[in-house]
């Protein structure tokens, strides 16, 4: 799987966007592009993926670069409880009868902080 | 829905012991997965299964394993325990052949 650099620390004020950046210049052309969140003591959870286009569901938004060598993803209004570490991954999604499997790896994140 | 549930929530245990975890999935998801969370290595993938199979394996020694069940749910084991063994262990189960997948609460088990 192909290896993705964010920034270690961010910040962003309650209800603006907060843009969090994320790298993966070597990504082959079937890896998909996955984020998520943990907040702490808690679980991953998941946000969003895509392959090559602009994604948007209820959480965020996932820009992918049309060159896909780097994306971000948008909280259009960030609130306090945004604050987590998110994770970038890049993957390849091997799927088989409804299910995906093969492993998630994960880098250190960022650390996003909402402020009031 | 209900989500994915790790019992126990935690546990403290000697080292030199072994113990089991165990996982529920999202009912209909197939692919369990286990990954140790610490916080000088953070999140690394243990392994995963899949109908039953093991399909991948993380960089772990022999000391853990683990088994999926027909029904999907999975447990995992690690037998003599040390000190090092002391983490967050969360299970996974995915959705959708390209989709992500939905963790548990965890098992945060202390070696002492």
């Amino acid at each position: 799987d192909a290896k993705t650099t964010q920034p270690t620390s961010m910040d962003c004020a309650e209800g603006r966007a907060a843009n969090l950046p994320c790298n993966h210049s070597t990504i082959s052309g079937n890896e998909y592009v996955y984020w998520y969140r943990q907040i702490h003591s808690q679980g991953p959870q998941y946000i969003i993926h895509g392959l090559k286009n602009n994604e948007t569901n209820e959480m965020a938004s996932l820009i992918i670069t049309e060159d896909r060598k780097s994306s971000t993803l948008i909280l259009p209004h960030a609130t306090l409880r945004d604050t987590a570490v998110y994770y970038c991954i890049v993957r390849v999604a091997t799927g088989a009868g409804g299910t995906s499997y093969g492993k998630l790896t994960f880098g250190q994140g960022t650390i996003l902080t909402v402020h009031p | 829905k209900a989500g994915v549930t790790q019992t126990p929530r935690y546990l403290i245990k000697t080292r030199g012991q072994q113990v089991t975890l165990s996982c529920s999935p999202i009912s209909g998801h197939r692919s369990v997965s286990w990954y140790q969370q610490t916080p000088g290595q953070g999140l690394q993938f243990l392994f995963e299964y899949f109908s039953e199979t093991q399909r991948n394996k993380g960089n772990f020694p022999g000391r853990f394993s683990g088994r999926q069940f027909s029904n999907s749910r999975s447990e995992m084991n690690v037998s003599t325990l040390e000190l090092g063994d002391s983490a967050l262990y969360l299970c996974a189960s995915s959705f959708g052949e390209t989709g992500g997948y939905t963790f548990g609460s965890g098992t945060r088990l202390t070696v002492v």
